[in-house]
């Protein structure tokens, strides 16, 4: 298995830009969770989805972030308009309900000026 | 709200001693994950632990979980420059629904020769 992966790895935009940030999990994982790393918050839980269903948005920081899961191999986060208070690293993880072993993905860098 | 600190948070140790990293939290959980970062990756896996007195080691790594005192230890023996890194604890909350970890800061580790 290709294991989480997510696109693009890096993402410089301009403020108020739109950005959406892709992932796809593995495959016959039916959790999937959105993260942003930041140096002032750490490791934030933002969104996650359960059989493509959204559970618990309350990380979502504001309503500029946006998140869908049309299907269950694949997952957007949008960010429109853009700030520079934004820029972090972004994660998607994924877990098969009952097992143990949460997966990251290699995570997007996104950078907003 | 569940709350996982780590101490400490930034650690300056020369190769072959021995150190301790700690991780409390505030809840029941029996589920403990360690991670290592290396600079700019993404979050390897490390260590589950899923119940009381558990001890899992990896090479010179030992992780242990306390339920009762919400306490899991990561003990690094004799330690190597190859170790350095930033370990962060997390702990799921579900009781075995997979529904999201809480991280802790992370404790930013560097191994001098």
């Amino acid at each position: 298995d290709a294991g989480v992966i997510q696109s693009p790895r890096h993402e410089v935009t301009e403020m108020g830009q739109e950005v959406t940030l892709r992932c796809k999990p593995i495959s016959g994982h039916n959790s999937l969770f959105w993260y942003r790393q930041t140096m002032m918050r750490g490791l934030e839980l933002l969104i996650y989805f359960n059989n493509n269903v959204p559970i618990d948005d309350s990380g979502m920081p504001e309503d500029r972030f946006s998140a869908k899961m049309p299907n269950a191999s694949f997952s957007t986060l949008k960010i429109q308009p853009s700030e520079p208070r934004d820029s972090a690293v972004y994660f998607c993880a994924s877990i098969l309900r009952g097992t143990y072993g949460y997966t990251f993905g290699s995570g997007t860098r996104l950078t907003v000026v | 709200e569940l709350k996982v600190e780590q101490n400490p948070l930034f650690l300056s140790m020369q190769e072959g001693k021995n150190y301790t990293i700690y991780c409390n939290y505030s809840t029941t959980s029996d589920r403990l994950y360690w991670y290592r970062q290396d600079p700019g990756k993404s979050l390897e896996s490390l260590f589950v632990l899923l119940s009381n007195g558990a001890v899992k080691q990896e090479g010179r790594l030992m992780a242990s979980l306390d339920t009762k005192a919400r306490l899991s230890t990561l003990h690094i023996t004799a330690a190597v420059h190859d170790l350095s890194a930033t370990y962060f604890c997390a702990v799921d909350d579900s009781g075995g629904g997979a529904d999201g970890l809480t991280f802790g800061k992370g404790t930013h580790l560097i191994i001098q020769p």
